[in-house]
């Protein structure tokens, strides 16, 4: 079980707008840490697609958009295109007693349908 | 241009001992945190530990404390993660990839496929 839940997978036609949910808890997103969110395409490293909880790196299309309230974080995409279609992952920082450090969603797939 | 380039492909057998590396170039080597993230086969990324070459400073996950060890050699830009004795679970993709701040990772490896099997 990952510290982070994400959905196994959401889907969306060519043009659709989709949401991907990043739910944690009080001693990571809940206690202020930032989230980040990369995506994987298959076969390949995953890559940095929001920082910060809403940041793009140079380079990142604006359809990729971050946001972040209380314990959750959510990623838009909007105007779905085919190369879309990844895994994405959600991150942040846990300051858990029992081992803090860097903790992952369990990745959510997206089919671009 | 920022770059980390990753040891090839390898194949062990179980209780065998490996290293592999992790070269970063274009960027200060021994001022940004250096992680290792492992994927399991169909699986998602975790978090395995960090490194900051510039005093070795070293924080693990407590899901691989005691597991593996992570180390760094500035004088060549290098980074390296290594098992003592391998076990089949260790099958795994490994990727490495710097941490600017924040415990955001900006750029990653290209992975490095770790094949244990007898």
């Amino acid at each position: 079980q990952s510290v982070l839940t994400q959905p196994p997978s959401v889907s969306g036609a060519p043009g659709q707008r989709v949401t991907i949910s990043c739910t944690g808890s009080s001693s990571n997103i809940g206690a202020g840490y930032d989230v980040h969110w990369y995506q994987q395409l298959p076969g390949t490293a995953p890559k940095l697609l929001i920082y910060g909880n809403s940041n793009r790196p140079s380079g990142v299309p604006d359809r990729f958009s971050g946001s972040k309230s209380g314990t959750s974080a959510s990623l838009a995409i909007t105007g779905l295109q085919a190369e879309d279609e990844a895994d994405y992952y959600c991150q942040s920082y846990d300051s858990s007693l029992s081992g803090p450090g860097v903790v992952f969603g369990g990745g959510t797939k997206l089919t671009v349908l | 241009e920022v770059q980390l380039v990753q040891s090839g492909a390898e194949v062990k057998k179980p209780g065998e001992s490996l290293k592999i590396s992790c070269k970063g170039s274009g960027y200060s080597f021994t001022s940004y945190w250096i992680g290792w993230v492992r994927q399991m086969p169909g699986k998602g990324l975790e978090w395995m530990g960090i490194i900051y070459p510039g005093d070795s400073d070293t924080r693990y996950s407590p899901s691989f404390q005691g597991q593996v060890t992570i180390s760094a050699d500035k004088s060549i830009s290098t980074a390296y993660l290594q098992w003592s004795s391998l076990k089949a679970s260790d099958t795994a993709m490994y990727y490495c990839a710097i941490s600017r701040g924040g415990w955001v990772f900006d750029y990653w490896g290209q992975g490095t496929l770790v094949t244990v099997s007898s």
